[in-house]
């Protein structure tokens, strides 16, 4: 099945950028989307579609794709941006998948 | 608002069957495709099941497969999950998540989770 690798962790200081990669075959073809996850909550979409944010995302959440790696920006990163994110993708087979998830630590 | 509800989580014996319950309001329930995505302790998202927004096409990964059974009632605006057989690695928070109409399309919306934990 269709596999999708991203960084373990990332660590920035508050007001830096933070950039986590999530690498994939082709994945140039496929729409990738990104969400965010707090301890003990469910996961919130952040970006989709490549680089469009849903309502009430802030501007500082940007995504891009280049060759087979696709990456979420975080500008001016604040301590409440700490929180797994995961990218993922419509497979191969019918099935949906994510990344392996990134731990931010702010 | 736009609000998935889970429950019928709990904790059971493996071998046995649960059927989780995902409540959904605020939006057009029968026009959208819905997924339940389960989340293993300290693991990341897993998809689980997926059923169009007419209850005919339904896809499930390939451990779940033959034991498990996702259906939904748009008169209710309620999706179900039967879980049969279960077994140990199937403990995990399991989630009701709102799709689109196409598989391309983002999980948008989540509910809280039910928990779900498979131990004799």
């Amino acid at each position: 099945s269709y596999v999708l690798t991203q960084p373990p962790s990332v660590s920035v200081a508050p007001g830096q950028t933070a950039r986590i990669s999530c690498g994939g075959n082709n994945i140039g073809s496929k729409r990738v989307h990104w969400y965010q996850q707090k301890p003990g909550q469910a996961p919130v979409l952040v970006v989709y579609d490549d680089g469009d944010r849903p309502s009430g995302i802030p501007e500082r959440f940007s995504g891009s794709k280049s060759g087979n790696t696709a990456t979420l920006t975080i500008n001016r990163v604040e301590v409440g941006d700490e929180a797994d994110y995961y990218c993922q993708v419509w497979g191969i087979n019918s099935d949906w998948v994510f990344g392996g998830g990134t731990k931010l630590t702010v | 608002q736009v609000q998935l509800v889970e429950s019928g989580g709990g904790v059971v014996q493996p071998g046995r069957s649960l059927r989780l319950s995902c409540a959904a309001s605020g939006f057009t329930f029968s026009n959208i495709v819905m997924y339940w995505v389960r989340q293993a302790p300290g693991k990341g998202p897993e998809w689980v099941a997926v059923i169009s927004s007419d209850g005919v096409t339904k896809y499930y990964t390939d451990s779940v497969k033959g034991r498990f059974t996702i259906s939904r009632d748009n008169s209710n605006n309620t999706l179900y999950l039967q879980m049969n057989s279960l077994r140990n690695e199937d403990t995990a928070v399991y989630y009701c998540v709102r799709g689109g109409s196409r598989p391309i399309d983002p999980f948008d919306i989540w509910g809280q989770g039910t928990v779900v934990s498979v131990s004799s």
